[in-house]
């Protein structure tokens, strides 16, 4: 099956800096989301993205489907941005999500 | 719009006992999961239904049985519960299979 991997698994930043989170995955995708995994651990959905870029206030995302990755960009983090972030695809029979193992962002004041 | 339910949230199971997990979504949607997450990894899936009256196995089937019940309910069973199927479950649902595909609160399962 298709593999993704995702990093850095562990970010640590101060209120208001910005980072980058890759999500590597190693066959083509019909289908790619971005999601954040709250400290109570509900999945919020960030992103559906196979393909371009989008953006939704502070984050942002873009995903080069023919070279197999795609990044999240956060600016100006915000203690809530705390918890995991995960990037999960799709393969070509479009009948599961294959999950990354996820970043664990902390955010400090 | 409540988007996808589970119940119950949380459930305590002694070793070999039964219980069944609901899911119900209201968005229409035609496809329907389960997956499981376990501590500091990933979510892998359980089982899914990309129709009504269709299920098929997903990464992890074993110990577990499922239930389209109609387009719009998705129920996961264990029959015999063990240890490691101690794990938090989460039910998703999409319009068809490579489209946003949107998730329940969770349900905590600790089998003791």
């Amino acid at each position: 099956g298709i593999q993704v991997e995702q990093s850095p698994p562990d970010l640590i930043l101060q209120e208001g800096a910005n980072s980058t989170l890759r999500c590597n995955f190693s066959d083509s995708v019909n289908n790619l989301q971005w999601f954040h995994q709250n400290p109570w651990g509900q999945l919020i959905n960030l992103f559906y993205i196979p393909s371009g870029t989008k953006q939704n206030g502070r984050l942002s995302a873009t995903t080069v489907a023919t070279e197999r990755y795609s990044l999240l960009y956060i600016s100006s983090s915000q203690t809530t941005d705390s918890g995991v972030y995960f990037c999960a695809v799709g393969d070509n029979a479009g009948n599961m999500l294959t999950f990354g193992g996820g970043t664990r962002l902390m955010v400090k004041p | 719009n409540a988007g996808v339910t589970q119940t119950p949230k949380f459930q305590v199971l002694k070793t070999g006992q039964s219980m069944t997990l609901q899911c119900a979504q209201d968005m229409n949607h035609n496809s329907m999961y389960w997956y499981r997450q376990d501590p500091g990894m990933g979510l892998r899936l359980i089982y899914y239904s990309a129709s009504e009256g269709t299920t098929d196995k997903g990464e992890v089937p074993n110990g577990y049985n499922v239930s389209r019940l109609n387009k719009r309910e998705f129920s996961l069973r264990l029959e015999s519960a063990a240890p490691s199927q101690t794990s938090v479950y989460f039910c998703a649902s999409d319009l068809q299979g490579d489209t946003e595909a949107f998730f329940g609160q969770g349900t905590r399962l600790t089998v003791v």
